[in-house]
């Protein structure tokens, strides 16, 4: 399996400009997980999806946020319009809940943000 | 409130044993895992406790105490590949699978 898929690997953008990070989970996991990292806060999580329906949002910081899964195969991320305080690295995860509660998240290789 | 605590930073020398300490206090229980993270990379999975006691997975292992709210990362004969983040994670009950609440890492530095 490719593993967890996501674009762009490193994104530069200028403050105010909308931001999209993309993401493919592994065929066959019905959950996805939107993080953010940064040295100060850690892993965050910022929104979960269960078949494609968004579960829980509560940590997406403000409406300039905002997440949608429109099939099992793909997931975005949207920042509109960004703020320098963006910055971070967003780590997309996914996983299977029907191979038992020890199942774990594994995680897409990351979409360092920098906002100017 | 939910909250997980670890040591900011330890070191280690190569062929040591070390332990990396995490407590938790959470509002609901369902699991705490421990992530292995290289600079510069995505966390990787190495071990999951819900019932107390110590889980071995080769020279990693992990221990849980959920009276205590406590668990440790237990890794053996340290190599220098070893150096990374260690992000313990609590899941709860929040969610049909429930959130994993991460601690912010502890940054293990194994030298020769």
């Amino acid at each position: 399996d490719a593993g967890v898929i996501q674009s762009p690997r490193h994104e530069v953008t200028e403050m105010g400009q909308e931001v999209t990070l993309r993401c493919k989970p592994i065929s066959g996991h019905d959950y996805l997980f939107w993080y953010r990292q940064t040295m100060m806060r850690g892993l965050e999580l910022l929104i979960y999806f269960n078949n494609n329906v968004p579960i829980d949002d509560s940590g997406m910081p403000e409406d300039r946020f905002s997440a949608k899964m429109p099939n099992a195969s793909f997931s975005t991320l949207k920042i509109q319009p960004s703020e320098p305080r963006d910055s971070a690295v967003y780590f997309c995860a996914s996983s299977d809940q029907d191979r038992g509660v020890g199942e774990t998240q594994y995680f897409g290789p990351g979409t360092r943000l920098l906002v100017l | 409130g939910q909250n997980i605590d670890q040591p900011t930073e330890m070191t280690a020398t190569e062929g040591a044993i070390v332990q990396i300490n995490c407590t938790y206090q959470t509002s609901g229980f369902n699991g705490l895992f421990w992530y292995q993270q290289h600079a510069g990379e995505a966390p990787t999975f190495l071990s999951y406790n819900v019932l107390d006691g110590l889980e071995e997975k080769g020279r990693f292992s992990s221990f849980l105490s959920r009276s205590k709210g406590y668990s440790y990362l237990l890794l053996k004969e340290l190599q220098m590949k070893d150096s990374a983040s260690y992000l313990c994670a609590v899941r709860t009950y929040g969610g049909s699978q429930g959130n994993l609440i991460f601690g912010k890492g502890t940054k293990l530095s194994v030298k020769p």
